[in-house]
């Protein structure tokens, strides 16, 4: 069975520049989750989604930054303009809704804002 | 404002040996915690879990104990071995879905 896909693996972009990160969920699972993982704040939720809805969007750190689920086995992550600062690994991550606590992660996208 | 605190970054233990991962939470709303496994280039992977109303669960070389009074959870790997080596991250919940994710321990099981 494939797992959550994401792509690109990796994305090196310039200051300003819009970037789209992808995710494909595990087919079944209703909530899909984006995290950041950066070396002083660990791994920090952005927002998730429970059947394709928003349902906590608090962990998102600016307006610079949006996410969609448009259907339940596709999800985007895009900031714009990006910075420096966006320098990180961005995982997607899904999960049963009801039942089971355990979020199964994508391998990340490695983000370099220059 | 960390809710869960992993405050040993790093951990180097001898194969064979028992590793010990700590993990304080400081949210008392928080009743089910997990632990997770990272290699270099890989996504978390679940490794172990406990709820509240437990104050051991045990899998295999793994076990985690959890100690409400005082917000305080381990994981005890027995006996360690070389390909534990990876990132562990303790994390916690009090409502269905959303996890909180502690900072991470590096675990180097040396030869």
């Amino acid at each position: 069975d494939a797992g959550v896909i994401q792509s690109p693996r990796h994305e090196v972009t310039e200051m300003g520049q819009e970037v789209t990160l992808r995710c494909k969920p595990i087919s079944g699972h209703n909530s899909l989750f984006w995290y950041r993982q950066t070396m002083m704040r660990g791994l920090e939720l952005l927002i998730y989604f429970n059947n394709n809805v928003p349902i906590d969007d608090s962990g998102m750190p600016e307006d610079r930054f949006s996410a969609k689920m448009p259907n339940a086995s596709f999800s985007t992550l895009k900031i714009q303009p990006s910075e420096p600062r966006d320098s990180a690994v961005y995982f997607c991550a899904s999960s049963f809704l009801t039942g089971s606590y355990e979020q199964y992660f994508g391998p990340g996208t490695r983000l370099t804002v220059t | 404002d960390q809710q869960v605190k992993q405050n040993s970054p790093s951990l180097s233990v001898q194969e064979g040996r028992i590793s010990i991962l700590n993990c304080d939470y400081t949210n008392s709303m928080f009743d089910y915690f997990l632990w997770y496994k990272k290699y270099p280039a890989e996504g978390p992977t679940f490794l172990i879990s406990i709820s509240s109303i437990k104050d051991k669960n045990e899998d295999g070389r793994f076990t985690v104990f959890l100690n409400k009074s005082a917000k305080h959870l381990s994981l005890h790997i027995v006996p360690s071995q070389p390909g534990d080596s990876a990132v562990y991250f303790c994390a916690a919940t009090g409502t269905a879905s959303k996890l909180t994710f502690g900072t991470g321990t590096r675990l180097q099981v040396t030869l």
